[in-house]
């Protein structure tokens, strides 16, 4: 099946600041999504990505739907606590009906 | 509001017991997704229904099962055979078609002693 890397796979940061993930593939999609995922909670789509180089915000976050349609980013701009949380990466079967997701990254914010 | 329930949020379960979690959905979804998420983990799909009376196995179906009998409804039954039950279980649903993405529930975390 589809591999996605997604790095960091945990981040630690101060309030403020801002916050950069990324997700990487070696076979190229159509689409790109991103959830988060509240501790103790179901994971959330922030971001739909439907076309290469779009960039799209969502109040503090933006994404970007990489040229090559292999990557796609994650921004968190000003960091605030209840950024906390899993981010997922996800992309879709050549088949468009299963979503295939990276392993997430951990994010951490220290008030 | 339409959405999609998970029940119970908490369940303990003496190892041995089989036990059955539930999910239900009123989005009018075609297809649902069972996932599995240890701590610190991703998500692992257990298995997933693309419509009624059909449902196949993902990456770790081995000691789980389902049923597929409504589109609002799909249990999943952790049995005795699953070596380690204790984990974060979460259900999602989506239209089947269309990239729109998964609703996902809002997870049962089971516990086996």
């Amino acid at each position: 099946g589809q591999q996605l890397n997604q790095s960091p796979q945990s981040m630690f940061i101060q309030e403020g600041e801002d916050v950069s993930m990324n997700c990487t593939s070696s076979s190229i999609f159509n689409t790109w999504l991103w959830y988060k995922q509240d501790p103790g909670e179901g994971p959330v789509l922030l971001i739909a990505l439907y076309k290469a180089g779009e960039l799209t915000s969502n109040g503090r976050l933006t994404a970007q739907f990489g040229i090559t349609r292999k990557d796609s980013f994650l921004n968190i701009s000003a960091s605030i606590p209840s950024d906390v949380g899993i981010y997922f990466c996800g992309v879709y079967n050549n088949a468009g009906n299963m979503l295939t997701f990276g392993g997430g990254t951990r994010l951490m914010v220290k008030p | 509001d339409g959405g999609i329930t998970q029940s119970p949020k908490y369940l303990f379960r003496k190892e041995g017991q089989n036990v059955t979690l539930s999910c239900e959905q009123n989005l009018n979804h075609d297809a649902m997704y069972w996932y599995r998420q240890d701590p610190g983990q991703g998500l692992r799909l257990i298995y997933y229904s693309q419509i009624v009376n059909d449902f196949q196995k993902g990456d770790i179906a081995e000691g789980y099962s389902v049923s597929r009998e409504k589109k609002e409804s799909f249990p999943l039954t952790v049995t005795s055979a699953q070596k380690n039950p204790t984990a974060f279980y979460l259900c999602a649903s989506s239209k089947g078609y269309g990239h729109y993405g998964y609703t996902f529930g809002s997870g049962t975390r089971l516990t086996v002693v």
